[in-house]
Order: C-alpha cells, then structure tokens, then sequence
C-alpha cells in the first residue's frame, strides 16, 4: 500500500527566502507523485506532478520539485517565497492503476514579513 | 479555467438525519471522487465513481455512503444517519480521464458539521 511522510507540521520562512518542503513516498513501484496547495477556505490546487522522465518539474507560482528514487523523496522548493505563499502543502502518492490519491499529512508554511 | 464547484460551503445537520452533499464537476471530465479531511488529519479517499459505478471505494465508504450522478453535470455524496464524527470537509474531484497521471481536480470543498 502506498503511504505519505511529510515530517514537517509547520514551516516559518522569511519573505524572500528559499523554501523546501519534504516529502517521503512508500511505495513498491515507479509512483506517480502530486504535490497540492491549499489556501485558507479554498479546495486544493494542483502545484505540479511527476510520472516519468525529468526528475525535476517545474509547477506553478514558481514551484519546483525534484523526484530522487535513491531517497523514496519528493520535495517541493521555491527559490523566494512571497507572503502569497502562506497556505497547507500536501504531498500525494498514486499507484499505478490506482484512482485513489494518498495524501501526507500537510505541511503549513507561514511567511514573516 | 474550468473548476469543480461544490454545495453547500458549510451544512450543518443534526445527528441521525440524512445530508447530501453536491458537486458540478469540470465538464469534459469522466472520472469523479469524494475524498475527506477530518479536522487535524490527512486527506482521505472515499470513492471514485465512472460510467455510472463505482470503480474504487476506501473502507471508510460504507452502507451509511452513497454517490450517485442524477443528470449530466451533478455528482452527489449522500450519508444517512449521519454521526457526530462524519463532521469533516468534504472534498469532491474530477479528472479527465482514471489512469494514474492524470491529475485530479478539487473543488472548494463543503465543511459539515453534525450537532
């Protein structure tokens, strides 16, 4: 069965400063691998997603994440973050043939200014 | 950009009464899900539903659940006999198509509340 590990609950960073949440995967073979944004009151939206080739992909609002095999990780970076960002992360985890989406636990990112 | 839209944003109901809870997915897509978050807790799956069936259900979707599209565009989560601790949010997605890379898309989500 597939499982999630975000070990971190709760981020602080700076505005303006880099970021990187991590994000650990159990599963046996080549995952497909989501990571989710969601705003206060808001549903989730997709940030990006990686099923093959690069390992590192590229999102939206100027996330990135890089697949590592080696490290059963999938960590999500942003170079410089923006008060915007401020929001819950979730790592998700798709099996092949699955239609359910595993989600970790989430991790809350706050921006001091 | 097209959106999944959810209804109610917030139902509150009392305990034992029955809640249906609807979605208009985005609509050239084919497959749709319920998930749920509990306050404090993961996002969990509840179901998938395809050509009018359900195609994956967790074990969280028992008899107390059911889906069911009732036209072209809704697609609808009912629980009966609804307990203190189905107070969750709950989430409905859709995606164009089942196989796994295809991203799911959620909507806002409705937060029900059972007394």
């Amino acid at each position: 069965a597939q499982s999630v590990t975000q070990p971190d609950i709760h981020i602080t960073v700076s505005e303006g400063a880099s970021l990187e949440l991590r994000c650990n995967y159990s599963y046996g073979a080549t995952p497909y691998l989501f990571w989710y944004v969601q705003s206060p009151g808001q549903g989730l939206q997709l940030l990006l997603k990686y099923f093959s080739g690069d390992t590192l992909v590229q999102g939206i609002k100027g996330f990135e994440a890089e697949f590592k095999r080696s490290q059963s990780s999938f960590n999500l970076r942003k170079p410089s973050v923006h008060w915007s960002d401020a929001a819950e992360y979730f790592c998700a985890v798709r099996g092949q043939g699955a239609q359910k989406l595993v989600f970790g636990q989430g991790t809350r990112l706050t921006i001091n200014p | 950009e097209p959106e999944v839209t959810q209804t109610p944003s917030h139902q509150v109901t009392q305990m034992g009464q029955e809640v249906i809870l609807r979605c208009v997915p985005i609509s050239n897509h084919l497959y749709f899900y319920w998930y749920r978050q509990i306050l404090g807790q993961k996002v969990e799956f509840l179901v998938s539903f395809y050509n009018n069936e359900i195609s994956e259900k967790s074990e969280i979707f028992d008899d107390q659940f059911s889906v069911e599209r009732p036209d072209g565009s809704n697609f609808t989560l009912k629980i009966r006999s609804t307990k203190l601790e189905d107070s969750a949010m709950y989430f409905c997605a859709s995606s164009e198509q089942g196989t796994s890379f295809w991203p799911q898309h959620f909507g806002d989500g409705t937060r029900l509340s059972i007394l």
